[in-house]
């Protein structure tokens, strides 16, 4: 299975909702990553796990709140978000130890829409 | 900040016709640079990893070679097809931050039947 599933595929929110995004892989990949893009822009990095331990935060505003519950889940929780949120995010993962020589895998990205 | 340019931004082509855009990146603290195709509603999908100055790489119709002396990657398309119409993204790492990759804008690519 070299397959990345993000759900939801679309989510619209309101400013004073809470809701979570969802990853999942099962090719035991221990390295993972939260992207957001939008429209006309390149992907940017928002957070990476390795081995279920935060890694990396890009300075990513508190009201994202990255999960990784275990070795084959990664969640990003939301809340109080601003309309400026709204993109497209993407989950990956890797193997570790490759050291950004190490092809990721992506998800089709979750489509967020921030009212 | 790195900067990661792709160029051109959108291209046209014929069905039958070869292609080919570029990924220009820093040439100094060079450690992998990397290629996706993405297909509308899809997942980007990894195409190559390239790490050694020189390297040429090769899968099917698409290929793409790499210069990391002068910051440069070719990627070649032959004989494009309207399936290969997506957008190429090329990434780079440069190994200060492990896993950290930094995005181009990508090129959108449409193939005419």
């Amino acid at each position: 299975d070299t397959e990345v599933t993000q759900t939801p595929k679309h989510l619209v929110m309101g400013m004073t909702n809470k809701k979570s995004l969802k990853c999942e892989q099962h090719m035991g990949h221990r390295a993972m990553y939260w992207y957001k893009q939008k429209a006309k822009k390149p992907p940017e990095l928002m957070f990476v796990y390795s081995y279920e331990k935060l890694s990396i935060n890009e300075s990513v505003p508190s009201r994202f709140s990255p999960e990784c519950p275990n070795s084959s889940l990664l969640n990003l929780h939301l809340h109080a978000l601003q309309p400026e949120d709204s993109a497209l995010y993407l989950c990956a993962s890797s193997q570790v130890g490759t050291s950004g020589r190490g092809e990721q895998f992506f998800g089709p990205g979750t489509r967020l829409t921030v009212l | 900040i790195l900067n990661v340019e792709q160029s051109p931004q959108s291209l046209h082509v014929q069905e039958g016709d070869s292609t080919n855009f570029t990924c220009s990146f820093p040439s100094s603290n060079f450690y992998a640079l990397h290629w996706y195709r993405w297909e509308t509603a899809k997942s980007p999908e990894a195409l190559f990893v390239m790490t050694l100055n020189g390297d040429e790489k090769k899968k099917g119709r698409i290929s793409a070679t790499l210069n990391t002396k002068e910051g440069y990657s070719y990627l070649y398309i032959k004989g494009s097809q309207p399936e290969d119409s997506a957008t190429y993204l090329c990434a780079f790492n440069s190994g200060g931050s492990n896993y950290k990759l930094t995005f181009g804008k990508g090129t959108l690519l449409t193939v005419n039947p």
